[in-house]
């Protein structure tokens, strides 16, 4: 089945910085890959989603780049704020019969510094 | 419009107890999909339902079930609770349940503690 590994496990960076979390995935079939940003104790929230026949997607200061050769893609948020703290998930999609259900990566706890 | 409402939003419970949660999806989405989120981990997918039939299962033992209503509302039971069952339980709608990567909006969860 699907596996996701994410990286780093913790980001810290000073405010107006750049962070980028780096995601791989083992199923070659997989062609959906959302991100989603979880603040302490609410709901995980979709910021940003990129589909297999495109390689970038931006949206604002958030961007999103996909390698489907190399089964890797990453998040890029520019100009950090200290409302981006959060803890950041990597999914891609897996097929399971007649179910498509999401494998998620471990997550990112960014820290944005003031 | 509401989202996705999920209740409980808190419970405890002591193991061997039975659990019932509800979840109620997005007007017009026809799919819920389960997720058990352990502290410090990412979601993991328990099931899925579209038109109240189930279409995945993931690996989770038989003590988890789940139904959907022709409201498409549902409900997860977990039978004889372990210590290991504690988590935030979130569930998800979409639009359909079948391919096309379909957008998946999440509830709240309901924080679940076995003691």
């Amino acid at each position: 089945g699907e596996n996701v590994e994410q990286h780093p496990s913790t980001l810290s960076v000073q405010e107006g910085d750049s962070a980028v979390i780096k995601c791989t995935y083992s199923d070659s079939a997989s062609n959906y890959f959302p991100w989603y940003k979880q603040e302490l104790g609410k709901r995980p929230q979709l910021i940003i989603d990129i589909r297999s026949n495109v390689g970038e997607k931006k949206d604002q200061r958030i961007a999103v780049t996909l390698n489907k050769t190399a089964k890797h893609f990453s998040l890029h948020i520019t100009e950090t704020q200290p409302e981006d703290s959060a803890v950041y998930f990597c999914a891609a999609s897996s097929r399971q019969g007649g179910s498509e259900k999401l494998v998620f990566g471990k997550g990112t706890k960014l820290t944005v510094n003031p | 419009d509401a989202g996705v409402t999920q209740s409980p939003t808190h419970l405890i419970k002591t193991r061997g107890q039975h659990v019932t949660l509800r979840c109620s999806p997005i007007s017009g989405h026809k799919s819920v999909s389960w997720y058990q989120q352990v502290l410090g981990q990412g979601p993991q997918f328990i099931f899925q339902y579209y038109e109240k039939e189930e279409r995945g299962r993931g690996n989770f033992p038989d003590r988890f079930s789940a139904r959907q209503f022709p409201n498409y509302s549902s409900e997860l039971n977990v039978n004889a609770l372990l210590l290991g069952d504690s988590a935030l339980y979130l569930c998800a709608s979409s639009l359909s349940g079948g391919q096309g990567a379909n957008v998946l909006t999440f509830g709240a969860g309901s924080r679940l503690t076995v003691l």
